[in-house]
Parts: C-alpha cells; sequence; structure tokens
C-alpha cells in the first residue's frame, strides 16, 4: 500500500500477557520509528531504527519493551507481561532518509491491558 | 530535553472563521512538523517545515527557526478541520541526526455549523 500500515488496530490483552504489534512502513523508507500515545497526549518517542539497525532504544519504559527490524522493513514491537500502564495507542511512523525528515505515521494500535 | 509548548490548549470556532495556532520551542530544531489527528486518531501531515512559509489550500505555515516558533493558520474553516492539531520538532544532538520526533501537547479544535 501507499502509507504506513500497523495491525492489529485494537489489542485487548490481560495482565500478564505478552503482546507483538506489527510496522509495515512505506516501502523503501530507511527510517523507522515507534511512538507511545497516552489519552489526552502527545506521542513520545520509544525506539529508532535505520535500516536493521536499532540506533536508539532510549524512550523505551522497561526492559519488557522490545522491538526489531531483522530484514530493514518490517518491524515488531513486543511487550512482555504486560501491565495496566502498558495501555496506550502505540503509533509507528517512517521517513524516506536517514535524517528522519518528513515522518509519515500509520493509524496505530490501541492496547488495552485489563 | 527540548521542550515544544502549544497554544492555545483548546480553539472553538464557528464555521467560516480564521485560526492561529502557535508552537514554540526551546533549542534550534532541523526539523519541525505540523500534524492534524482526526477523530480516529490518525495523524496526518499537514506541513514539514523546518523554517519558512508554506500554504496548501486553506492552510498555511510559518517558521521563524531564530525566534524559535512556528505558525498554523487556518482559513474558512470547516467542521472537518476539528480534531487535535500538534506541532512536533527534532534536533540535532551532538552532530548526528535521525530526527526522533518531540511532540507538544496539542491544540484541541472545535468547528461548529
Amino acid at each position: 500500500g501507499a502509507g504506513v500500515s500497523q495491525s492489529p488496530r485494537y489489542k485487548v490483552a490481560k495482565r500478564g500477557q505478552d503482546v507483538a504489534l506489527r510496522c509495515d512502513p512505506i516501502s523503501g523508507h530507511v527510517s523507522l520509528f515507534w511512538y507511545q500515545q497516552a489519552l489526552g497526549q502527545g506521542p513520545e518517542f520509544l525506539t529508532y531504527f535505520q535500516n536493521e539497525a536499532q540506533l536508539d532504544k532510549s524512550g523505551l519504559p522497561s526492559d519488557r519493551f522490545f522491538a526489531e527490524r531483522p530484514e530493514g522493513s518490517v518491524s515488531t514491537l513486543k511487550i512482555q507481561r504486560t501491565q495496566q500502564e502498558d495501555s496506550a495507542v502505540y503509533l509507528c511512523a517512517s521517513s524516506l532518509g536517514a535524517s528522519g525528515r518528513g515522518q509519515f505515521f500509520g493509524p496505530g494500535t490501541r492496547l488495552t491491558v485489563l | 530535553g527540548i521542550q515544544v509548548e502549544q497554544s492555545p490548549p483548546d480553539l472553538i470556532l464557528q464555521e467560516g472563521a480564521n485560526s492561529t495556532l502557535r508552537c514554540n520551542f526551546s533549542d534550534s530544531v532541523n526539523n519541525l512538523q505540523w500534524f492534524h489527528q482526526n477523530p480516529w486518531g490518525q495523524l496526518i501531515n499537514l506541513f514539514y517545515i523546518p523554517s519558512g512559509t508554506k500554504q496548501n489550500g486553506r492552510l498555511s505555515a510559518t517558521t521563524v527557526a531564530t525566534e524559535r516558533y512556528s505558525l498554523l493558520y487556518i482559513s474558512s474553516s470547516q467542521t472537518t478541520d476539528s480534531g487535535v492539531y500538534f506541532c512536533a520538532v527534532s534536533f540535532n544532538a551532538g552532530g548526528t541526526s535521525y530526527g526522533k520526533l518531540t511532540f507538544g501537547q496539542g491544540t484541541i479544535l472545535t468547528v461548529h455549523p
């Protein structure tokens, strides 16, 4: 497709379950970002990939969060042993070059942890 | 870290009115984007504007990088303009730049018919 896609769009998990969120960036885009958006707030940076290399993971809130992009295209954000505070919308963005300028966002995955 | 402040936090307009949204940032930036988040949560690119002025239909934006602010103008507003408008910036960190965005808190715009 022409834009960034994410799946699933909605995910409900019981506390303690593991979840995996998928991002398909725009074809050919070098940079890929994950952001977390809490209700009523602006998105906050989680992690960044340049091709398959994870160059910055400073925004990941705990070691329960893990992200990968093994072939430099599709990326997966995994959350282990989910907690209620993990409930948020997880947004993926991609941009053409390594500068990360001009990011395009996917529709997000809304995660609810019960 | 870099700070991004948007004003006003809320704005209510009648259809047809004009408005100006402001974004102030605390440091030099190499990327500034304006987004519209629609009621379904999709972030829609409006402008990539680290400096200068751009126009797209009823929307225009101006960034004065030396004074660390950007303005988004909406003219002849329509009900479909309702939603949250975000300003987001990135800056050059220690010679490397990959553009991770820092978002403001957003301006909630409501346009009544």
